[in-house]
């Protein structure tokens, strides 16, 4: 099983340029989410989708976008991409409300 | 709004040595609790859970959490820690109801030979 699928693994970004991380998931899962981390700040929840056709914003959502493609895809979107978005960018799905989440192995982007 | 707290950032032990990663979060009626680790350079994998009933919960390499509602805590140990432990660990609650699930800052488990 391949579980959860992030691609890229890796982007450089110039300021301003804009991009799509993508996920799937293969498991069923209904719930999917987009964290970033960062050095001494964990896991901060960017937006999440409680389901198929829905989608919500979580801890530190600006500057971003998301699209649930349908119920395997969660995309994220920096429209105008800047240093501050320097990061490792987890997505991750999980069964139902509550229940554990499964991670991707991340993105590291860049944007000098 | 749910927060946790990760006291420790860092915690070197010496190998075989007994170690607790200490957790609190912010009072709530009902919560789940969650621990995670990640090894270097990997994404992030469950290792265990509080859902709902025996307070102390284990996982399948020797760590364990326990449940403290009065203390609003879920605090990780391991009565001997191996060098394969060394990753950063992370805590995670989510209020029942609510679909978010918040991680604390994590903890860096250095194990000392």
């Amino acid at each position: 099983n391949a579980g959860v699928t992030q691609t890229p693994k890796f982007q450089v970004l110039k300021t301003g340029q804009s991009m799509t991380l993508q996920c799937a998931q293969d498991m069923n899962h209904n719930s999917m989410y987009w964290y970033r981390q960062d050095p001494g700040m964990g896991l901060r929840l960017i937006y999440y989708s409680a389901s198929e056709g829905t989608t919500d914003k979580g801890e530190v959502p600006n500057g971003y976008n998301v699209s649930r493609l349908n119920k395997r895809e969660f995309s994220l979107r920096l429209e105008s991409a800047a240093p501050s978005q320097t990061s490792v960018y987890f997505c991750a799905s999980s069964v139902k409300l509550n229940s554990p989440l499964h991670f991707g192995n991340g993105t590291r982007l860049t944007v000098t | 709004a749910q927060s946790v707290t990760q006291l420790d950032s860092q915690v070197p032990v010496f190998e075989e040595a007994p170690v607790e990663l200490r957790c609190n979060y912010s009072s709530s009626v009902s919560v789940y609790l969650f621990w995670y680790v990640q090894y270097p350079n990997q994404g992030l994998q469950l290792l265990l859970k509080y859902l709902s009933g025996s307070t102390l919960v284990e996982s399948i390499n020797g760590f364990e959490a326990e449940f403290n509602k009065s203390q609003t805590s879920f605090h990780l140990r391991k009565p001997s820690v191996h060098i394969s432990d060394t990753a950063e660990y992370f805590c995670a609650v989510s209020d029942q109801g609510d679909d978010k699930i918040i991680f604390g800052k994590g903890t860096r488990l250095h194990i000392l030979p």
